[in-house]
Formats: structure tokens, C-alpha cells, sequence
């Protein structure tokens, strides 16, 4: 009965660096969100899957973000070339059909702090 | 564009000091608007649904309201575990948007 989980919970990079943040949605959720939460702010939205198919990527900011869900459930961002302004804390949520109405559920998150 | 705003920025209250929290949006068409509750280091706990002006849910001492420009969410008699951020969200025609949280201390 576990929740979204998200590894690694703190992740340290050097300017320049690639990073690979990882998502397992709750088993049988087919929907997957990936958001940015800068402190003190509310989540933003970045990308989203139904399955494996990527159906709105339009808050990435930059072509050095991408997010993959090859089998429709565990998900990648990955972030390249690292720069300051990427520190934030990164949070998966799934929803067992965000098209029909179900809630969304979100993880801790993953702390990245670019150094 | 649609657009979020939460008032205040923060609150602080007494035990048992009952207030409210607003969340004023502006969507095109409007789906849903959530309610979440943030504890520091946590991911959004879902909290409510609303879906139509009118509607009204209710949860312990939590009570959320919708009209077609803003949703309430009323605690009564607060306690001090109901310290934490409290989020809005709205969807219109995919996303949520996010509010950028009132964070609420209940100091016994």
C-alpha cells in the first residue's frame, strides 16, 4: 500500500553536472506528474504522462530538462548541465486517471541543491 | 491566463481560534479546484474537491466552499497539528496551477 516514492530524497550537484531524479507512482496509477516548488512558493508544473505516452511537456524550462516513462509506470527527469537556478525541490505525484477526475497524489519530493 | 492567488501569506492563531483562508482564481474553465495540506519536507496531502459554486466538503475541523471566483477553507477550532502550509489549486483545461500557500501556525 506504499505511496509515490521518490529517490534520491536530497541530491548535491556541482554546476555543470547531470542529474536523474527518480519517481515510482502508486501501482496501477496510470497518470504521472512532475513538478518544480521553489521554497516558499507553490508547486509548478512541468511535465505529464498518461502511460507511457509524454502528453504535455510544456512547463520544462529548458531543453536541459527531460522526463521519460519508457513502461508506463517508473519515471525519470533528468536534468543536464545543471545550473544554480535548478535548485528546488522536485515532487512526482500519480493519479489513477487524471482524464476521468481522479486526485492527484504526490511524493516527499527530491531536494536538489546546485552548488 | 489562469492564475491562483491565496490570502494571507501566513496566519497565526490561538487553540481554538477559528478563520479562514482564501483562494481567489481566474480560469478558463473551470474543472476542479483542490485543496492540499504541505508539512515541511512533505509532499501536498490531497484534502478536497470542489467542482461547482455551492458545493461545500467537509473534514474534521475543515471546512471548504466554492463560488464561481474564489473557494474558503474555514477551520474551526483549530489545534496545534493543524500547523502546515495549505495549498489551492485549480484545473481548467489540463495542469493544475497552483496558489502559493498560506502557511498557518496554531499556537496552543
Amino acid at each position: 500500500g506504499a505511496g509515490v516514492s521518490q529517490s534520491p530524497r536530497y541530491k548535491v550537484a556541482k554546476r555543470g553536472q547531470d542529474v536523474a531524479l527518480r519517481c515510482d507512482p502508486i501501482s496501477g496509477h496510470v497518470s504521472l506528474f512532475w513538478y518544480q516548488q521553489a521554497l516558499g512558493q507553490g508547486p509548478e508544473f512541468l511535465t505529464y504522462f498518461q502511460n507511457e505516452a509524454q502528453l504535455d511537456k510544456s512547463g520544462l524550462p529548458s531543453d536541459r530538462f527531460f522526463a521519460e516513462r519508457p513502461e508506463g509506470s517508473v519515471s525519470t527527469l533528468k536534468i543536464q548541465r545543471t545550473q544554480q537556478e535548478d535548485s528546488a525541490v522536485y515532487l512526482c505525484a500519480s493519479s489513477l486517471d487524471w482524464g476521468t477526475g481522479f486526485s492527484q497524489h504526490f511524493g516527499d519530493g527530491t531536494r536538489l541543491s546546485i552548488l | 491566463e489562469d492564475q491562483v492567488t491565496q490570502s494571507p501569506e501566513a496566519l497565526r492563531l490561538q487553540e481554538g481560534e477559528s478563520s479562514s483562508l482564501n483562494c481567489s482564481y481566474t480560469v478558463s474553465g473551470l474543472r476542479g479546484l483542490f485543496w492540499y495540506r504541505q508539512d515541511p519536507g512533505k509532499g501536498p496531502e490531497f484534502l478536497f474537491t470542489l467542482y461547482s459554486a455551492g458545493e461545500e466538503k467537509e473534514k474534521e475541523r475543515l471546512k471548504a466552499t466554492l463560488t464561481k471566483k474564489e473557494s474558503f477553507l474555514h477551520i474551526t477550532a483549530p489545534k496545534p497539528e493543524d500547523s502546515a502550509t495549505y495549498l489551492c489549486a485549480v484545473q481548467g483545461e489540463g495542469k493544475l496551477i497552483f496558489g502559493q500557500g498560506t502557511e498557518l501556525s496554531v499556537k496552543p
